[in-house]
């Protein structure tokens, strides 16, 4: 199957630093990237969508300038999150689809744990 | 509003009955409904999928429902394993570039 990896897979800061995730595709191209917050106990929310080559659309309440999100090539996308706050940790998650016809499916990586202290 | 909703409490089974976990949804018109397994800090792997035209789907010891007049689903693990120990999340996909909402999820414990 799809893989999907992140790294890196758990990452503690000071506040006010930036922290930059990455989402690779491994053996598939992904034209479409995801990427997900999930706090303890609650359900996967949507921060945005990336496209190749083309800017992000975030969700409603997502700020764009902390969420920088960069999806450079077929295989890469990035997270970063500005001047991180302990409100910032979370187990953040991204996703990756191909526009291949009949595949509706969505591969997950395995999450990058951020702790802001 | 639209909401997504699932078992919220935990579910414990005896190992070897069927788990039946339910997925409710309102002001939502999915184009499919998935079904995911996520283990503690890890991401969801996909298990199913059901389009808005199917009934039924099954995959080995899973079984996937999908009533869009009730708007419900309904995930069933047969013959349950303690390995089948996880939350499951159900996602509506609204057809919209691959946009997936997800329910809060249900932890399902199976004991030996």
């Amino acid at each position: 199957g799809a893989v999907v990896s992140q790294h890196p897979s758990r990452v503690i800061c000071k506040s006010g630093t930036s922290v930059k995730i990455e989402c690779r595709s491994l053996d598939f191209q992904a034209t479409t990237m995801f990427w997900y917050r999930q706090f303890p106990k609650q359900s996967l929310m949507l921060m945005a969508t990336s496209n190749e080559g083309s800017k992000a659309t975030y969700e409603q309440g997502v700020e764009k300038d902390k969420f920088l999100i960069n999806h450079a090539s077929l295989t890469l996308s990035t997270l970063t999150v500005t001047s991180a706050h302990p409100e910032d940790s979370s187990f953040y998650i991204c996703s990756a689809r191909t526009d291949r016809v009949g595949t509706d499916t969505q591969y997950f990586g395995p999450g990058t744990r951020l702790t802001v202290l | 509003s639209q909401k997504i909703e699932q078992n919220s409490e935990a579910l414990n089974i005896q190992e070897g009955k069927t788990a039946t976990l339910t997925c409710n949804y309102t002001n939502y018109s999915p184009a499919y409904l998935q079904w995911y397994r996520q283990d503690p800090g890890r991401g969801p792997v996909f298990l199913l999928l059901i389009r808005e035209n199917e009934k039924e789907k099954r995959k080995e010891r899973l079984k996937v429902t999908f009533d869009t007049t009730l708007k419900q689903s309904l995930f069933h693990i047969t013959a349950s394993q303690p390995a089948d120990s996880a939350t499951y999340l159900c996602a509506l996909d609204l057809n919209q570039g691959g946009k997936l909402i997800f329910g809060q999820g249900t932890e399902l414990s199976v004991k030996p």
